[in-house]
């Protein structure tokens, strides 16, 4: 398995668009989560999945920010409209909880919105 | 307050020192417990598990202490590849991961 890819793996775009990141979790996963990372914040939760589902999305900042996971080996976040505070890594990771809960991670996505 | 706290260093430690880093949590129902390794612009990888009875791996051990809330790692025999953030990892009920702010080693030669 390649493990989880996220897709793009930088992203910088001007105040106010849209930005969309992409997530393909590892097959037979079937929780996904969303983190973002800043030096200020660390590593926080934004949403997360079970079998496609939102299970909790407490931590997504605010209405600007939206996910979904159509299927199981889909997920999408999206911003809109990015401000520059959105600026920040932006990691999925997916686990299969009978195994031994280990996350994986994706490489992550650099969005700079300047 | 955050839900997993860490002291978030820099330790700056000789080659060879042992070096321990320890990690509240305020969720007493957290049921698992792992210690999470990032290296510098690169995603989160797991370092190990933790367990009540304490568990070791080569050079590396980890303690939870579930009386007082708080986790453990030890690291003996620092080497320079050790050089990375170490992230407390507590799992609540519904597997909801919930990461420490991350607490970042140097080993110096």
């Amino acid at each position: 398995d390649a493990g989880v890819i996220q897709s793009p793996r930088h992203e910088v775009t001007e105040m106010g668009q849209e930005v969309t990141l992409r997530c393909k979790p590892i097959s037979g996963h079937d929780y996904l989560f969303w983190y973002r990372q800043t030096m200020m914040r660390g590593l926080e939760l934004l949403i997360y999945f079970n079998n496609n589902v939102p299970i909790d999305d407490s931590g997504m900042p605010e209405d600007r920010f939206s996910a979904k996971m159509p299927n199981a080996s889909f997920s999408t976040l999206k911003i809109q409209p990015s401000e520059p505070r959105d600026s920040a890594v932006y990691f999925c990771a997916s686990i299969n909880p009978g195994g031994d809960t280990e996350a994986f991670f994706g490489q992550g996505t650099r969005l700079t919105v300047v | 307050r955050k839900e997993v706290e860490q002291d978030p260093g820099p330790f700056n430690v000789p080659e060879g020192a042992t070096v321990a880093f320890n990690c509240t949590y305020s969720n007493s129902a957290s049921q698992s417990f792992f210690w999470y390794r990032q290296d510098c612009r690169k995603e989160p990888k797991l370092l190990m598990s933790v367990y009540s009875s304490g568990n070791e791996d080569g050079r590396f051990t980890a303690q939870l202490n579930r009386a007082s809330q708080y986790i453990s790692l030890l690291i003996r025999d620092s080497k320079l590849s050790d050089s990375a953030t170490y992230l407390c990892v507590a799992n609540n009920a519904g597997n909801m991961l919930t990461f420490g702010g991350g607490t970042r080693l140097m080993v110096k030669p």
